[in-house]
């Protein structure tokens, strides 16, 4: 079953704006991952932010995460066309155990 | 990085035929593996938990006699997706899991039945 929600479901800005996805989740997490999946293509891990940790940073990348309000966030400053690409966050229990995947964002960025 | 391979990366099939798609850890054991499948514009979904040398484990709604997964070894599991028909044409992808935090994705298999 889905873990939760990811909002918003797409999100079109220019080239050089920033770019921030929101997930959701329901049940006790071990970490959190996104990753990204360009169109028909497989999974590419972007970052992984573990229960214990409030904020991450990966080149352009910002992953922040409220267990209190079972939230994170993904930020991509300075957006560039090839960002272009589906954003899903995914959870689990425990390290080891399957990832649930929330429903996504699509981001499109315009040159 | 760690490498999981599928095969094959895109398979046409008749109605009612089975197709085998193979998911390898190249470079390391994985005693846990996980299929996914996914429908265009959707996320990914789990299907079943792989473990080596035992039966697998089914999300609720997969059927386990539909899709037979066998996983014999430390670095390959297989999905057979039996009697495909229209409807399961979709994107099925692995991923092996160790007690390690990251888990390795395969490229995917797009399956598309007619």
């Amino acid at each position: 079953s889905q873990q939760g929600e990811e909002d918003p479901q797409a999100l079109s800005i220019q080239e050089g704006e920033n770019a921030t996805m929101n997930c959701s989740y329901k049940t006790s997490i071990n970490n959190l991952q996104w990753y990204r999946q360009n169109s028909g293509r497989g999974l590419v891990h972007l970052i992984l932010i573990r229960s214990n940790e409030r904020e991450k940073h990966s080149g352009r990348l910002r992953v922040t995460l409220d267990t209190s309000k079972k939230s994170s966030s993904l930020l991509i400053t300075a957006s560039r066309a090839a960002d272009t690409a589906s954003y899903f966050c995914a959870t689990n229990a425990q390290a080891g155990t399957a990832l649930i995947f929330g429903k996504g964002t699509t981001l499109s960025v315009s040159s | 990085g760690a490498v999981v391979s599928q095969h094959p990366s895109w398979v046409i099939c008749k109605s009612g035929t089975s197709v085998k798609i193979e998911c390898r850890s190249l470079d390391f054991q994985a005693t846990t593996m996980f299929w996914y499948r996914q429908f265009p514009k959707q996320s990914l979904m789990l299907m079943a938990t792989s473990n080596e040398g035992s039966k697998a484990t089914y999300e609720q709604g997969v059927e386990k006699d539909k899709f037979l997964i066998n996983h014999a070894s430390l670095t390959l599991s297989t999905l057979t997706v039996t009697s495909a028909h229209p409807e399961d044409s979709s994107f099925y992808i692995c991923s092996a899991g160790s007690k390690a935090e990251t888990q390795y994705f395969g490229p995917g298999t797009r399956l598309l039945v007619l």
